[in-house]
């Protein structure tokens, strides 16, 4: 079955930019059935979705972020990536790489999430 | 942009109650909601889409209703397995917005 795993570091500094990766396995980014996304969730607090990329590049970003993130996906290597720039304390979070079927606009798989933390 | 009001923020139930969740759109959303299930650590799972569909495999004491802008998710008998967080999530004009959640406590 389909499976998702973000990879990136751990620990960013303020200022700089963070970058994530997502690796779908079991099937492929290239499907037009889905819409690949990130989404965080601040500790102990709700989810925010960020934005998501479409099998054609095409991007769609949440307005409060859009300034400072960039998405992209390689084919060739069946992920998607996630940069976000001049990150601060408040980027601190727990981010999720999904998948959004088209015809339910819902995430029906997740990956297992990935803590990345904004320090000095 | 879309808001989404969920409440309550809190609720506690024994095993057995039915309980209730609401979500709230400031505009109509149709039927483009969904919720879902997270227990601490873990990401959430899918539950309802498309407002009352049950994804595959979840248990059918689950059960959403609404459309336009207020929507419920209900749990006709609460199990143990169901203590968790609950999250509503919207869909509109390719952007998504979710709820605060409800955490679901043992009473």
């Amino acid at each position: 079955q389909v499976q998702l795993q973000e990879s990136g570091p751990g620990l960013v500094k303020p200022s700089q930019t963070l970058s994530l990766t997502c690796t779908v396995s079991g099937g492929s980014i290239s499907s037009g059935d889905y819409y690949w996304t990130w989404i965080r969730q601040h500790p102990g607090e709700g989810l925010e979705w960020i934005g998501f990329i479409y099998y054609s590049g095409s991007t769609f970003y949440n307005s409060s972020l859009q300034s400072r993130i960039t998405m992209s996906l390689d084919t060739s290597k069946n992920h998607f990536s996630l940069t976000l720039t001049s990150v601060t304390a408040a980027d601190t979070a727990v981010y999720f790489c999904a998948r959004a079927f088209r015809t339910g606009y819902a995430f029906d798989i997740w990956g297992q999430g990935t803590m990345v933390t904004v320090s000095s | 942009d879309i808001q989404m009001t969920q409440s309550p923020p809190t609720l506690s139930a024994s095993v057995g109650d039915r309980v209730t969740i609401t979500c709230r759109a400031s505009r109509s959303i149709s039927r483009w909601l969904a919720w879902y299930q997270q227990k601490p650590g873990k990401a959430p799972k899918v539950l309802i889409y498309k407002a009352s569909i049950l994804e595959s495999g979840v248990p059918s004491r689950f059960s959403g209703s609404g459309s336009g802008t207020e929507f419920t998710l209900t749990i006709s008998s609460v199990q143990p397995d169901d203590f968790a967080t609950y999250h509503c999530q919207c869909y509109d004009s390719k952007s998504y917005t979710f709820g605060q959640g409800t955490k679901l406590e043992i009473k």
